[in-house]
């Protein structure tokens, strides 16, 4: 069946640090990938997706590109800032985004 | 980006009564809406698909005449909580999709359930 794996949390870094939050997924055929986040009391947004191997999403500072290689679609951001600290969720998306299946996401906080 | 809204957003209640939770999208028509169910500090599990104007297509596991869904127009769709017990106490978001052929779904904030 499809499933997804990421970075168990929490992770706590300080501002313009460097940040990877791993995400690896099992899937039947060629999903789309996503990743959404969830800043305190809101719904869950898309951030970035790619629909198919090596693409790369980006948005934001945020990068993660679709290795079908390693079935991995590792979030990067070059320099994290206190507005980050949110709950970040990797999702692939069967029939396009029709049925999402989550990891169960990673909770982020940055330090000033 | 569209807006989706959930009513309640927390809500307490006693065992064996139901509770019903509103998904609302706001600026946008959406033909199809999701149901999901977070535990915490797990993800989110789909629970079930709504179409407006159509019965709702349950996962494997839900149980439909647990989980009552209605889809009756294109801005709301409705999840009832029947005779609701402890286990069912929960985190229930919605989503609904913008259409096309990539849709994208916009979530709600979410709705907290604690059953006593």
């Amino acid at each position: 069946g499809n499933s997804v794996t990421q970075m168990e949390g929490p992770v706590t870094l300080s501002e313009e640090a460097f940040l990877t939050i791993n995400c690896t997924y099992t899937a039947t055929g060629y999903p789309s990938l996503f990743w959404y986040v969830q800043y305190p009391g809101e719904g869950l947004q898309l951030l970035l997706k790619a629909t198919k191997a090596d693409d790369k999403g980006s948005n934001k500072g945020f990068e993660a590109t679709y290795r079908k290689e390693t079935t991995s679609f590792h979030l990067e951001k070059g320099s994290v800032q206190v507005s980050d600290s949110a709950v970040y969720f990797c999702a692939l998306g069967v029939q396009g985004a029709q049925k999402l299946v989550f990891g169960q996401g990673t909770r982020l906080t940055i330090n000033p | 980006g569209a807006v989706v809204s959930q009513h309640p957003s927390w809500v307490i209640c006693k065992s064996g009564t139901s509770v019903k939770i509103e998904c609302r999208s706001l600026d946008f028509q959406a033909t199809t809406m999701f149901w999901y169910r977070q535990f915490p500090k797990q993800s989110l599990m789909l629970m079930a698909t709504s179409n407006e104007g159509s019965k709702a297509t349950y996962e494997q596991g839900v149980e439909k005449d647990k989980f009552l869904i209605n889809h009756a127009s294109l801005t709301l769709s409705t999840l009832t909580v029947t005779s609701a017990h402890p286990e069912d106490s929960s985190f229930y978001i919605c989503s609904a999709e913008s259409g096309g052929a990539q849709g994208e779904q916009f979530f709600g904030p979410g709705t907290r359930l604690t059953v006593l």
